[in-house]
């Protein structure tokens, strides 16, 4: 079956550093995508690792580990706009060009 | 920039109506999807086109259909709303191996 795992909530202060874990067990792996969903807005794309190791964009990176099925959101000097929803999504080889996506890590920046 | 539109922010349909949602994308991209967002279940695939007149269904298919005359077009058609199809509605688009782009979602609530 086709699974992806990452924590429900989490929770980090202004000017602080998160990781943000996400586990895959899928048929075939052909790319995973980090999200970043504000409540009430669209999904907006951050980041997309295909071969292992981390990219980096700013305040933001993303690394992955093919052979064991892992992948990390970084995201440092926290901002309290970075609250939202982290999502991790999968691209197989089996469902076309569509994602197959965590439900989602609702992350709370506090002051 | 991408952009992805849909035809409604918010929409209130009675039991046993049809439903329609609409999509357009301005990029030319080639696939289209249609996800559904609820609580604690996170982005679920309905249905997906790589091509005009073509489509794929996602992992929850039952009780909608799609229609993609035009490429830059994709419709979700609640056959029969049911109260169970309360919930938010995301399209996205994009080019094969690249990234997806979302629209601003359609809040939906069947009574």
């Amino acid at each position: 079956g086709q699974n992806i795992d990452q924590p429900t909530e989490m929770t980090a202060t202004e000017g602080a550093i998160v990781q943000i874990n996400c586990t895959y067990q899928t048929s075939g792996f052909n790319g995973l995508f980090w999200y970043q969903q504000h409540a009430g807005e669209a999904p907006t794309f951050l980041s997309y690792n295909v071969l292992d190791g981390l990219e980096e964009k700013g305040r933001f990176s993303s690394f992955l580990s093919r052979s064991k099925g892992y992948s990390y959101l970084l995201l440092k000097e926290l901002q309290m706009k970075d609250s939202a929803s982290y999502l991790c999504a999968v691209r197989t080889n089996q469902a076309g060009t569509a994602l197959i996506f965590g439900k989602g890590t609702t992350l709370s920046v506090s002051s | 920039d991408v952009k992805v539109t849909q035809s409604s922010r918010y929409l209130v349909k009675r039991t046993g109506e049809k439903v329609f949602l609409e999509c357009v994308q301005d990029m030319d991209h080639e696939n289209m999807f249609w996800y559904r967002q609820d609580p604690g279940l996170g982005l679920r695939l309905i249905y997906f086109s790589y091509d005009v007149k073509m489509k794929e269904k996602g992992d929850i298919p039952e009780g909608y259909s799609v229609s993609r005359e035009k490429k830059e077009r994709f419709s979700l058609i609640l056959e029969s709303a049911s109260t169970n199809q309360t919930s938010m509605y995301l399209c996205a688009s994009s080019n094969t191996g690249e990234t997806q782009y979302f629209g601003p979602g359609t809040r939906l609530l069947v009574l």
